[in-house]
């Protein structure tokens, strides 16, 4: 149980593109989702907070004008990176979870690389 | 502000030669500690959760602890498919969200 289903897994675009990422929770219903980015041998940095029908709360320093997130149902969750530029290329990662007291369960992530 | 250290960065051990890694927290008031393996390109997969100072869980050759300052992962008698990032992470009674460690890279060699 408690599967998260994330696509697409590698994305490479040219700059300028808006790209958009798609977290699923496939076999129970989140009230929140999680997005992070990830660098290199780095751990997890979490850029927002989703919670559905509701407007995504940002980290300090995340661009919520750059990085747009929905929460449409209980079973989704959308991350677009609008007019992504090289220092956008990353690996993006989201979880969910059923309530506060329960574990994340996480993606397998997205590749995102920018030209 | 919460705050997570793991440590070592990275270990390398021989296979059946069994270790622990650290993972050091601030918080204020702790809802849960958690631990996640991950492997390259991958995301996080779940471990385990430790609620409160002395609480113990298991899996197959893992086990955490955890105390009013620090949780332990330890692994005994390890085999090379040990060998991933484990990630330690903490959620404090006043978040919703979770701090994460840099993680413990961990290689085990036949």
């Amino acid at each position: 149980g408690a599967v998260v289903s994330q696509h697409p897994s590698w994305v490479i675009c040219k700059s300028g593109t808006s790209v958009k990422i798609e977290c699923r929770s496939l076999d129970f219903q989140a009230t929140t989702m999680f997005w992070y980015r990830q660098f290199p041998k780095q751990s997890l940095m979490l850029m927002a907070t989703s919670n559905e029908g509701s407007k995504a709360t940002y980290e300090q320093g995340v661009e919520k004008d750059k990085f747009l997130i929905n929460h449409a149902s209980l079973t989704l969750s959308t991350l677009t990176v609008t007019s992504a530029h090289p220092e956008d290329s990353s690996f993006y990662i989201c979880s969910a979870s059923i309530s506060r007291n329960q574990p994340q369960h996480f993606g397998d992530g997205t590749r995102l690389s920018i030209l | 502000e919460d705050q997570v250290t793991q440590s070592p960065e990275a270990l390398r051990l021989q296979e059946g030669e069994s270790s622990s890694l650290n993972c050091s927290y601030t918080v204020s008031g702790l809802r849960g500690l958690f631990w996640y393996r991950q492997d390259p390109g991958k995301g996080p997969e779940f471990l385990f959760t430790l609620y409160s100072a002395g609480e113990e869980k298991e899996k197959e050759r893992l086990k955490a602890t955890l105390t009013k300052k620090e949780s332990f992962l330890h692994i005994t008698a390890p085999k090379p498919e040990d060998s991933a990032t484990y990630l330690c992470a903490v959620q404090g009674v006043d978040n919703n969200d979770m701090r994460f460690g840099a993680g413990t890279r961990l290689t085990v060699k036949p």
